[in-house]
Protein backbone atom coordinates (compact mmCIF):
# COMPACT_ATOMS: atom_id res chain seq x y z
CA UNK A 1 0.00 0.00 0.00
CA UNK A 2 1.61 3.52 -1.49
CA UNK A 3 -1.04 5.77 0.04
CA UNK A 4 -0.93 8.69 1.29
CA UNK A 5 -4.68 10.32 1.74
CA UNK A 6 -4.94 14.17 2.27
CA UNK A 7 -8.78 15.41 3.12
CA UNK A 8 -10.47 17.42 2.32
CA UNK A 9 -10.21 17.40 -1.60
CA UNK A 10 -11.31 20.92 -2.20
CA UNK A 11 -11.38 23.83 0.42
CA UNK A 12 -12.72 27.24 0.11
CA UNK A 13 -12.37 29.32 3.07
CA UNK A 14 -12.09 33.04 3.54
CA UNK A 15 -9.46 35.30 4.82
CA UNK A 16 -10.44 35.52 8.16
CA UNK A 17 -11.09 31.72 8.25
CA UNK A 18 -9.33 28.96 10.30
CA UNK A 19 -8.88 25.79 8.59
CA UNK A 20 -6.89 22.90 8.63
CA UNK A 21 -5.70 20.15 5.98
CA UNK A 22 -5.03 17.05 6.93
CA UNK A 23 -2.57 14.06 5.58
CA UNK A 24 -2.50 10.37 6.89
CA UNK A 25 0.19 7.55 6.12
CA UNK A 26 -0.02 3.67 6.66
CA UNK A 27 3.04 2.80 5.09
CA UNK A 28 6.09 3.41 8.52
CA UNK A 29 7.67 6.39 6.50
CA UNK A 30 8.97 8.49 9.43
CA UNK A 31 9.35 11.64 6.95
CA UNK A 32 6.15 13.64 6.01
CA UNK A 33 6.35 16.56 3.92
CA UNK A 34 3.84 19.64 3.29
CA UNK A 35 4.49 21.18 -0.40
CA UNK A 36 2.74 23.97 -2.00
CA UNK A 37 1.81 23.87 -5.67
CA UNK A 38 0.65 27.08 -8.34
CA UNK A 39 -0.67 26.20 -11.41
CA UNK A 40 2.52 24.93 -14.39
CA UNK A 41 5.13 25.17 -11.16
CA UNK A 42 6.77 22.60 -9.54
CA UNK A 43 6.24 21.58 -5.96
CA UNK A 44 7.63 23.85 -3.86
CA UNK A 45 8.72 22.49 -0.53
CA UNK A 46 7.19 24.19 2.78
CA UNK A 47 7.88 21.80 6.11
CA UNK A 48 9.31 18.65 6.69
CA UNK A 49 9.03 16.19 9.63
CA UNK A 50 11.25 13.62 10.59
CA UNK A 51 10.69 11.20 13.66
CA UNK A 52 7.48 13.68 14.55
CA UNK A 53 9.49 16.58 14.87
CA UNK A 54 9.57 19.72 12.39
CA UNK A 55 13.36 19.41 10.34
CA UNK A 56 12.96 21.67 7.63
CA UNK A 57 10.84 25.02 7.58
CA UNK A 58 11.35 27.13 4.33
CA UNK A 59 10.57 30.19 5.33
CA UNK A 60 6.91 30.10 5.39
CA UNK A 61 4.86 32.53 6.78
CA UNK A 62 3.35 31.92 9.98
CA UNK A 63 0.05 31.91 8.82
CA UNK A 64 0.60 28.47 7.92
CA UNK A 65 1.01 26.00 10.59
CA UNK A 66 2.00 22.25 10.90
CA UNK A 67 1.89 19.94 13.58
CA UNK A 68 2.37 16.17 13.24
CA UNK A 69 0.60 14.61 15.97
CA UNK A 70 1.83 11.14 15.44
CA UNK A 71 4.29 9.01 12.67
CA UNK A 72 0.97 8.65 10.46
CA UNK A 73 -0.93 11.75 10.66
CA UNK A 74 0.47 15.75 9.26
CA UNK A 75 -2.02 18.63 9.50
CA UNK A 76 -1.52 21.98 8.33
CA UNK A 77 -3.37 24.54 9.99
CA UNK A 78 -4.46 27.97 8.09
CA UNK A 79 -5.14 31.07 9.31
CA UNK A 80 -5.64 34.55 7.77
CA UNK A 81 -4.65 33.26 4.29
CA UNK A 82 -4.38 35.90 1.47
CA UNK A 83 -5.91 35.57 -1.80
CA UNK A 84 -2.36 34.51 -3.30
CA UNK A 85 -1.98 31.31 -1.10
CA UNK A 86 -4.76 29.98 -3.17
CA UNK A 87 -2.80 26.46 -4.56
CA UNK A 88 -3.24 22.89 -4.59
CA UNK A 89 -1.32 21.55 -1.17
CA UNK A 90 0.55 18.01 -1.33
CA UNK A 91 1.44 15.83 1.33
CA UNK A 92 4.59 13.58 0.99
CA UNK A 93 5.96 10.95 2.93
CA UNK A 94 9.04 8.48 2.95
CA UNK A 95 11.45 6.73 4.51
CA UNK A 96 14.03 8.58 6.20
CA UNK A 97 17.80 7.02 5.37
CA UNK A 98 21.33 7.95 6.05
CA UNK A 99 22.28 10.09 3.17
CA UNK A 100 19.93 9.80 0.67
CA UNK A 101 16.34 9.93 0.73
CA UNK A 102 14.01 6.91 -0.26
CA UNK A 103 11.33 7.47 -2.46
CA UNK A 104 8.61 10.10 -1.40
CA UNK A 105 4.71 9.52 -2.05
CA UNK A 106 2.11 12.11 -2.86
CA UNK A 107 -1.43 12.46 -1.49
CA UNK A 108 -3.81 13.82 -3.93
CA UNK A 109 -3.69 17.13 -3.09
CA UNK A 110 -6.29 19.63 -1.14
CA UNK A 111 -6.94 22.25 -4.13
CA UNK A 112 -7.59 25.34 -1.57
CA UNK A 113 -9.12 28.83 -2.94
CA UNK A 114 -9.09 31.65 -0.52
CA UNK A 115 -11.66 34.12 -1.14
CA UNK B 1 21.38 28.10 -4.64
CA UNK B 2 20.74 24.32 -5.72
CA UNK B 3 19.39 24.10 -8.66
CA UNK B 4 17.56 21.31 -11.19
CA UNK B 5 16.83 22.51 -14.58
CA UNK B 6 14.71 21.17 -17.68
CA UNK B 7 13.37 22.42 -20.56
CA UNK B 8 9.62 23.27 -20.29
CA UNK B 9 8.71 21.71 -23.35
CA UNK B 10 6.32 20.92 -24.75
CA UNK B 11 7.76 17.90 -26.20
CA UNK B 12 6.04 16.98 -28.99
CA UNK B 13 6.47 13.14 -30.03
CA UNK B 14 4.20 10.89 -31.97
CA UNK B 15 2.41 7.26 -31.00
CA UNK B 16 4.99 4.52 -30.93
CA UNK B 17 8.75 6.93 -30.51
CA UNK B 18 10.98 7.06 -27.64
CA UNK B 19 10.48 10.30 -25.32
CA UNK B 20 13.66 11.73 -23.69
CA UNK B 21 13.45 13.73 -20.99
CA UNK B 22 16.37 15.89 -19.47
CA UNK B 23 17.51 17.19 -16.26
CA UNK B 24 20.34 18.56 -14.85
CA UNK B 25 20.97 19.46 -11.40
CA UNK B 26 23.88 21.81 -10.19
CA UNK B 27 24.81 20.31 -6.40
CA UNK B 28 27.41 17.68 -7.20
CA UNK B 29 26.79 16.08 -3.39
CA UNK B 30 22.59 14.87 -4.65
CA UNK B 31 22.95 11.71 -4.26
CA UNK B 32 19.37 10.58 -5.21
CA UNK B 33 17.08 11.13 -8.61
CA UNK B 34 13.81 11.00 -9.20
CA UNK B 35 11.10 11.07 -11.88
CA UNK B 36 7.51 11.84 -11.34
CA UNK B 37 4.85 11.99 -13.49
CA UNK B 38 2.10 14.45 -12.85
CA UNK B 39 -1.72 14.80 -15.47
CA UNK B 40 -2.89 18.32 -14.91
CA UNK B 41 -4.83 18.88 -12.06
CA UNK B 42 -2.87 15.64 -10.44
CA UNK B 43 -0.72 15.25 -7.86
CA UNK B 44 2.31 13.74 -8.34
CA UNK B 45 3.00 10.24 -9.23
CA UNK B 46 6.68 8.46 -8.72
CA UNK B 47 7.49 6.58 -11.91
CA UNK B 48 11.13 5.93 -11.65
CA UNK B 49 13.89 6.66 -8.74
CA UNK B 50 17.64 6.14 -9.64
CA UNK B 51 20.58 6.51 -6.97
CA UNK B 52 23.75 5.07 -9.12
CA UNK B 53 25.76 6.06 -12.67
CA UNK B 54 23.82 3.86 -15.46
CA UNK B 55 20.79 2.75 -16.64
CA UNK B 56 17.73 1.49 -14.75
CA UNK B 57 14.84 0.05 -16.35
CA UNK B 58 11.51 -0.28 -15.49
CA UNK B 59 8.59 -0.96 -18.44
CA UNK B 60 8.65 0.98 -20.59
CA UNK B 61 11.01 3.50 -19.05
CA UNK B 62 14.46 3.67 -18.64
CA UNK B 63 16.11 6.34 -16.26
CA UNK B 64 19.72 7.58 -16.77
CA UNK B 65 22.26 9.30 -14.35
CA UNK B 66 25.81 10.66 -15.46
CA UNK B 67 26.72 11.94 -12.14
CA UNK B 68 29.89 13.48 -13.27
CA UNK B 69 27.82 15.64 -15.77
CA UNK B 70 25.39 16.30 -13.32
CA UNK B 71 22.87 15.05 -15.37
CA UNK B 72 20.01 12.67 -15.78
CA UNK B 73 17.40 11.73 -17.87
CA UNK B 74 14.07 9.41 -18.53
CA UNK B 75 13.38 7.11 -21.85
CA UNK B 76 9.79 6.35 -22.40
CA UNK B 77 9.79 3.77 -25.13
CA UNK B 78 6.99 2.96 -27.45
CA UNK B 79 5.08 6.13 -26.20
CA UNK B 80 1.22 5.80 -25.53
CA UNK B 81 -1.53 9.34 -25.81
CA UNK B 82 -1.66 8.36 -21.77
CA UNK B 83 1.73 9.23 -21.33
CA UNK B 84 1.06 13.00 -22.36
CA UNK B 85 1.72 14.65 -18.87
CA UNK B 86 4.24 17.14 -17.12
CA UNK B 87 7.04 14.86 -16.00
CA UNK B 88 9.21 16.02 -12.75
CA UNK B 89 13.04 15.54 -12.16
CA UNK B 90 13.28 15.50 -8.72
CA UNK B 91 16.77 15.60 -6.85
CA UNK B 92 17.61 15.17 -3.18
CA UNK B 93 20.50 17.81 -2.12
CA UNK B 94 20.71 16.96 1.39
CA UNK B 95 18.75 15.06 4.42
CA UNK B 96 15.31 14.70 3.43
CA UNK B 97 14.64 17.55 1.04
CA UNK B 98 13.56 17.02 -2.70
CA UNK B 99 14.35 20.04 -5.24
CA UNK B 100 12.40 19.73 -8.16
CA UNK B 101 12.54 20.83 -11.56
CA UNK B 102 10.40 22.88 -13.53
CA UNK B 103 8.77 20.28 -15.33
CA UNK B 104 8.45 19.24 -18.51
CA UNK B 105 5.01 19.04 -20.49
CA UNK B 106 5.04 15.83 -23.05
CA UNK B 107 2.32 15.67 -25.75
CA UNK B 108 2.41 12.15 -27.26
CA UNK B 109 0.38 12.44 -30.77
CA UNK B 110 -2.07 9.38 -32.21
Amino acid sequence: DTEVTQTPKHLVMGMTNKKSLKCEQHMGHRAMYWYKQKAKKPPELMFVYSYEKLSINESVPSRFSPECPNSSLLNLHLHALQPEDSALYLCASSQPSTGRIAEAFFGQGTRLTVV
Amino acid sequence: QKEVEQNSGPLSVPEGAIASLNCTYSDRGSQSFFWYRQYSGKSPELIMFIYSNGDKEDGRFTAQLNKASQYVSLLIRDSQPSDSATYLCAVNNAGNMLTFGGGTRLMVKP
